[in-house]
C-alpha cells in the first residue's frame, strides 16, 4: 500500500523568506501524480502544485517550486517570497496513475506552516 | 458553478445517533472520495468511488457505510454514531480520466461532526 510521510509538524519563517517544506512517500508503482495542497484557517483545500512522475522536469507554480526525486521518492515544496497569506495546513498527496486499476487519493498528516512579519 | 456541495456544514450528534452526509458535485466527474480530519492525523481515506455503482474501502471505514446513488451524488452514513467519529468531515471528487493530466481533486467545505 502506498503511504505519504510529512515528518515536519510545524514549520516558521519570515516575510520575504524562503520555506521548504518535506514529503516523503513509499509506493512499488511507476505512474503516479503527487500533489500539494493547502488549507487555510477557512478549512477549504486549495490545490497548489501538481506533479507528475513521468515529468522529470520539476513543476513551478509562480512563488510555489518541488523538488521531485523520484529515486528517493521525495517530493519537497520550496515556498519563495514568503507571505502573510502562506500561513496555512499544507498536505503533500499521492494518486496512482492511470496505468492502475484503483483510484486512491491519500494524504499526509501535514506540516502547519506560520509565517512572521 | 457550484463545485463540490456538502451538507450539513456543523452538527452535533448523540451516542447511537445515525445521519447521512450528502455531497453532490456538478463537474462530471467519476471519482468521489469521503476523509475524515483529526488534529495530526492529515485527511484519512474512509471510502471512495471510481464511477457510479462501485464504492470501495480506504483507510478507515469501521462505522461508515457509503452509497453513489448515480454520479453525481455520494453520501456518507453514520449508522450508529460513536465520539470517536468526532470529526471534520470532507468529500472530494476528480475526474479518472488521467490522460490529459486533470488529476487534481476538488474538496467540498468539510462537515464538522460532533458526537457526545
Amino acid at each position: 500500500a502506498q503511504t505519504v510521510t510529512q515528518s515536519q509538524p510545524e514549520m516558521s519563517v519570515q516575510e520575504a523568506e524562503t520555506v521548504t517544506l518535506s514529503c516523503t512517500y513509499d509506493t512499488s508503482e511507476s505512474d503516479y501524480y503527487l500533489f500539494w495542497y493547502k488549507q487555510p484557517p477557512s478549512r477549504q483545500m486549495i490545490l497548489v502544485i501538481r506533479q507528475e512522475a513521468y515529468k522529470q522536469q520539476n513543476a513551478t507554480e509562480n512563488r510555489f517550486s518541488v523538488n521531485f526525486q523520484k529515486a528517493a521518492k521525495s517530493f519537497s515544496l520550496k515556498i519563495s517570497d514568503s507571505q502573510l497569506g502562506d500561513a496555512a495546513m499544507y498536505f503533500c498527496a499521492y494518486r496512482s496513475g492511470r496505468s492502475y486499476n484503483t483510484d486512491k487519493l491519500i494524504f499526509g498528516t501535514g506540516t502547519r506552516l506560520q509565517v512572521f512579519p | 458553478n457550484a463545485g463540490v456541495t456538502q451538507t450539513p456544514k456543523f452538527q452535533v450528534l448523540k451516542t447511537g445517533q445515525s445521519m447521512t452526509l450528502q455531497c453532490a458535485q456538478d463537474m462530471n466527474h467519476n471519482s468521489m472520495y469521503w476523509y475524515r480530519q483529526d488534529p495530526g492525523m492529515g485527511l484519512r481515506l474512509i471510502y471512495y468511488s471510481a464511477s457510479e455503482g462501485t464504492t470501495d474501502k480506504g483507510e478507515v471505514p469501521n462505522g461508515y457505510n457509503v452509497s453513489r446513488l448515480n454520479k453525481r451524488e455520494f453520501s456518507l452514513r453514520l449508522e450508529s454514531a460513536a465520539p470517536s467519529q468526532t470529526s471534520v468531515y470532507f468529500c472530494a471528487s476528480s475526474p479518472s480520466d488521467r490522460v490529459y493530466g486533470r488529476t487534481e481533486a476538488f474538496f467540498g467545505q468539510g462537515t464538522r461532526l460532533t458526537v457526545v
